[in-house]
């Protein structure tokens, strides 16, 4: 079975300097990854997604996640936080069978202050 | 276009009621999938559609919720004699293909009092 872990529960930033966001993996084959972002009263919304092309996957809104199977990671990362990037976000892993049930992990809030 | 809609947005059940959650994917969309959100949780699987046929219900939590597509489009989620643990929000996702991308709906709000 597959698993993705987020490491922290909120991460706090001020506006203007970069987010990190920590997710691991587990799982026994090739994965296909995600990140969703959840605004409050909103519906999940695909960041990005990597699915075994190239390990630097660039989504939207300058979001950006490097896949390292050496270390089962899948980081996401801007290089500059704004006030509308708070909200919740999701690493996401997908299963094996012919459909993709989505496992997600706890999800980190992500606070912007000014 | 329009994306997932789902209603109603916010349901107050007494414990014991009967429930009915329904979502209407993106027009043309073969795949649909309900989730489940409790509170400070990431959504956790409950089952999937192709079309009008149920494939994989195996994260329903009890044969009191069940879910329908009839016709293949709109799809309704029921809870039967609502249990406080049923408190959550339920969100519906569809899909082109079923490995493609998932687009999400705003959810439903259960709360059981």
């Amino acid at each position: 079975a597959q698993s993705v872990t987020q490491l922290d529960s909120h991460v706090s930033v001020s506006e203007g300097t970069p987010v990190l966001l920590r997710c691991n993996y587990s799982s026994s084959y090739s994965p296909s990854l995600f990140w969703y972002v959840q605004h409050p009263n909103k519906g999940l919304q695909l960041l990005l997604k990597y699915t075994s092309a190239a390990t630097l996957v660039k989504g939207i809104n300058g979001f950006e996640a490097e896949f390292k199977k050496s270390e089962t990671s899948f980081h996401l990362t801007k290089p500059s936080a704004h006030m509308s990037d708070a909200a919740e976000y999701f690493c996401v892993v997908s299963g094996t069978k012919g459909y993709s049930t989505l496992t997600f992990g706890k999800g980190t809030m992500l606070l912007v202050s000014p | 276009g329009a994306g997932v809609s789902q209603s109603p947005r916010y349901k107050v059940a007494k414990r014991g009621q009967d429930v009915a959650l329904r979502c209407d994917p993106i027009s043309g969309h073969v795949s649909l999938f309900w989730y489940q959100q409790a509170l400070g949780q990431g959504p956790e699987f409950l089952t999937y559609f192709q079309n009008e046929a149920q494939l994989d219900k195996s994260g329903l939590p009890s044969d009191r919720f069940f879910a329908e597509r009839p016709e293949g489009s709109v799809s309704t989620l029921k809870i039967q004699r609502t249990q406080q643990e049923d408190s959550a929000v339920y969100l519906c996702a569809s899909s082109l293909g079923s490995r493609d991308t998932q687009y999400f709906g705003p959810g439903t709000r259960l709360t059981v009092l």
